[in-house]
């Protein structure tokens, strides 16, 4: 079975302060898809980043970075320096050819304070 | 249009009513979604096309639901005799449905409709 699982629901941080968003998924799929999306409080969902189960090589965007790990089945979000605009619920997502679904986590929601 | 488009934003009818909710995807994009999320809950997966076909009806809560898709375009998700549980934010997402490359593509969504059933 598919599963993605984001088990921090809430996270507050200060602003200008470093914060990991942690997924977890679960596939016997070997070819799969991973995603995060962003939904501010408008509500409209904003991609931010794919990657594929062949491409292990984090990424840097930015504030922003991903670290996607096999071993651990993980592929964790972290924002540098944190701002208030950064407020937001922050979605994982898997997606296996065998289902052709895009299978979402229950997401986190993070605050920013100023 | 540019971006996914759905319509009503808002909607509020009475228990038992039915309700259509409509969705435009992008343009030539032949993968379309529909998502339920409840108040501060994730995704629920509703249904799926490839083209006007829907391969996968698995997430549909019960035989109230239903969702067509016309040319290869506009999809329509209807509810029959709603219930107060049907409330919630639906959320219609469209891709290329190919693979660009190595990487699937994304899904891009539509701000929803908010559904309200008194």
């Amino acid at each position: 079975a598919q599963k993605v699982t984001q088990a921090q629901t809430e996270i507050s941080v200060v602003e200008k302060e470093d914060v990991t968003l942690d997924c977890v998924y679960e596939t016997r799929d070997t070819t799969y898809y991973l995603f995060w999306y962003k939904q501010p409080p408008s509500g409209e969902l904003v991609f931010l980043i794919r990657r594929n189960s062949f491409d292990e090589q984090n990424e840097i965007s930015g504030r922003y970075s991903w670290n996607f790990q096999k071993s651990t089945s993980s592929f964790n979000f972290t924002i540098t320096a944190s701002q208030v605009v950064d407020s937001a619920v922050y979605f994982c997502a898997l997606y296996t050819s065998g289902t052709y679904k895009y299978i979402f986590g229950t997401g986190t929601r993070l605050k920013v304070l100023a | 249009g540019a971006g996914v488009s759905q319509s009503p934003s808002n909607k509020v009818t009475e228990k038992g009513k039915d309700v259509e909710l409509r969705c435009d995807p992008i343009s030539g994009h032949t993968a379309l979604y529909w998502y339920r999320q409840s108040l501060g809950q994730g995704l629920e997966f509703l249904i799926y096309f490839q083209g006007n076909s829907a391969p996968d009806k698995s997430g549909l809560p019960s035989d109230r639901f239903s969702a067509e898709r016309t040319g290869g375009s506009v999809s329509t998700l209807t509810i029959q005799r709603t219930q107060q549980e049907d409330s919630a934010v639906y959320l219609c997402a469209s891709s290329r449905g190919a693979r660009e490359g190595n990487r699937k593509s994304p899904l891009h969504f539509g701000n929803g409709t908010r559904l309200t059933v008194t």
